[in-house]
């Protein structure tokens, strides 16, 4: 079956890092995302990993990739207030199967305090 | 517009009502997708339409949820006898990429959602 995981909340501080963290069950998953969602305003791409990568770098984020474990973590540098928001995983199962639908986390609410 | 949009943005109704939510997805996008959002969670998969045709329709909840796109741009979702428990924000995304294609990141660019309150 499908399932993506996340733990609900993450408070830090302003100019600390962020970890935010999903597991899948999906071993077959060709992509995992990271969505941003802020209050009013649609779902947001942030980032992406191709499932034969282990670690994608960009700019403040860093996504690690587990596949043995099936472990994903988003780490998010120098964490600013703008950054509050939830981020939400999700995989994307194998192509030509499903039709590139995606299987979203619950999503954690990330709370950056001054 | 650049982007997905979707109307209306809130749509309160009586339950046993019918609805119909619309969705106009990015210019030139041949797929498109409809997810509902209960609060708290991620959003789920209801439908996946490639053109004019339903590719996927394996997240619809029963019988009472049926989506049309006749022209391959345009969608509307539609809920019949709807019931509390449809309460939700329901979010349409499209891509410009068929699924099938691999080595591409497949982005799906989501519109900002219609919020439904059945009473």
């Amino acid at each position: 079956g499908e399932d993506v995981e996340q733990s609900l909340f993450l408070s830090v501080r302003e100019g600390d890092s962020s970890v935010i963290n999903c597991t899948y069950t999906d071993s077959s998953s060709t992509y995992l995302y990271w969505y941003k969602q802020e209050p009013g305003a649609g779902l947001q791409l942030l980032t992406y990993i191709f499932s034969n990568m282990d670690m994608k770098q960009d700019q403040r984020l860093t996504v690690l990739l587990n596949k043995k474990d099936k472990h994903l973590s988003l780490r998010i540098a120098d964490t600013q207030t703008g950054d509050s928001a939830i981020y939400f995983c999700a995989e994307r199962g194998k192509l030509n199967n499903q039709g590139g639908k995606l299987i979203f986390g619950q999503g954690t609410e990330l709370s950056v305090k001054p | 517009g650049a982007g997905v949009s979707q109307t209306p943005s809130n749509k309160v109704t009586e339950k046993g009502k019918y609805v119909e939510l619309r969705c106009d997805p990015i210019s030139g996008h041949t797929a498109l997708y409809w997810y509902r959002q209960s609060l708290g969670q991620g959003p789920e998969f209801l439908i996946y339409f490639q053109g004019t045709g339903a590719a996927d329709d394996s997240g619809l909840p029963n019988d009472r949820f049926f989506a049309v796109r006749p022209e391959g741009s345009v969608s509307t979702l539609k809920i019949q006898r709807t019931e509390r428990g449809d309460s939700a924000v329901y979010l349409c995304a499209s891509s410009s990429v068929s699924p099938g294609l691999a080595g591409v990141k497949h982005e799906q660019f989501f519109g900002p959602g219609t919020r439904l309150t059945v009473l």
